[in-house]
């Protein structure tokens, strides 16, 4: 297997820009996770699915920011608008609940908010 | 709300020494314990977990405790190799689901050679 995928692996946008990352989950997998790594807040949960159902989204930080898992094997993360302070590197990851609780990450999307 | 302090924030050995990292917890509802290594640039990789009703696991050079009175668990590596070095991260699972996970904020192991 690939491994979870994602798109893109760096963003630069202009504040006020809408932003949509992608992730491909590992095939098989029913939980999918979204998190946001920052020096300063280091890594936070933002929202996690199960058979692509949102079961908590309460680390989503303001109304700016949404997600969508439309299938098993795709998830979308938006920012829209866009501000300075969304700048982080954004990792999705998953886990088969049928094996133990290990989530394995995707190599994240850097983004750039200028 | 819940919350995972993890210490040292940075750590430097010598090749062949032991490295120890502390982490303790506030959830008392917390089953599930992972700690992930991170190179530079790199993605999280899980390099071992424990869960409430195991008190240590080991696997190679990496071990785990876990206090759960105490709330409490910790990394051990042993004979410690420059491939070591990374930020490694600990992690507890909150508010009753073992998929909802808190992380420290990281500790910077330095091995040099």
């Amino acid at each position: 297997d690939a491994g979870v995928i994602q798109s893109p692996r760096h963003e630069v946008t202009e504040m006020g820009q809408e932003v949509t990352l992608r992730c491909k989950p590992i095939s098989g997998h029913d939980y999918l996770f979204w998190y946001r790594q920052t020096m300063m807040r280091g890594l936070e949960l933002l929202i996690y699915f199960n058979n692509n159902v949102p079961i908590d989204d309460s680390g989503m930080p303001e109304d700016r920011f949404s997600a969508k898992m439309p299938n098993a094997s795709f998830s979308t993360l938006k920012i829209q608008p866009s501000e300075p302070r969304d700048s982080a590197v954004y990792f999705c990851a998953s886990s088969s609940g049928a094996y133990g609780y290990e989530q394995y990450f995707g190599p994240g999307t850097r983004l750039t908010v200028t | 709300g819940e919350n995972v302090e993890q210490h040292p924030s940075t750590l430097s050995v010598q090749e062949g020494d032991s490295a120890v990292i502390k982490c303790t917890y506030s959830d008392s509802a917390s089953n599930y314990f992972p700690w992930y290594k991170q190179e530079l640039g790199k993605r999280p990789q899980l390099i071992i977990d424990i869960r409430s009703n195991v008190g240590e696991k080991k696997d190679q050079r990496i071990a785990v405790t876990l206090n759960k009175t105490a709330k409490h668990f910790s990394l051990h590596i042993t004979e410690t190799q420059p491939e070591d070095s990374a930020v490694y991260f600990c992690a507890a699972s909150i508010g009753g689901s073992n998929y909802k996970l808190t992380f420290g904020k990281g500790t910077l192991l330095t091995v040099n050679p």
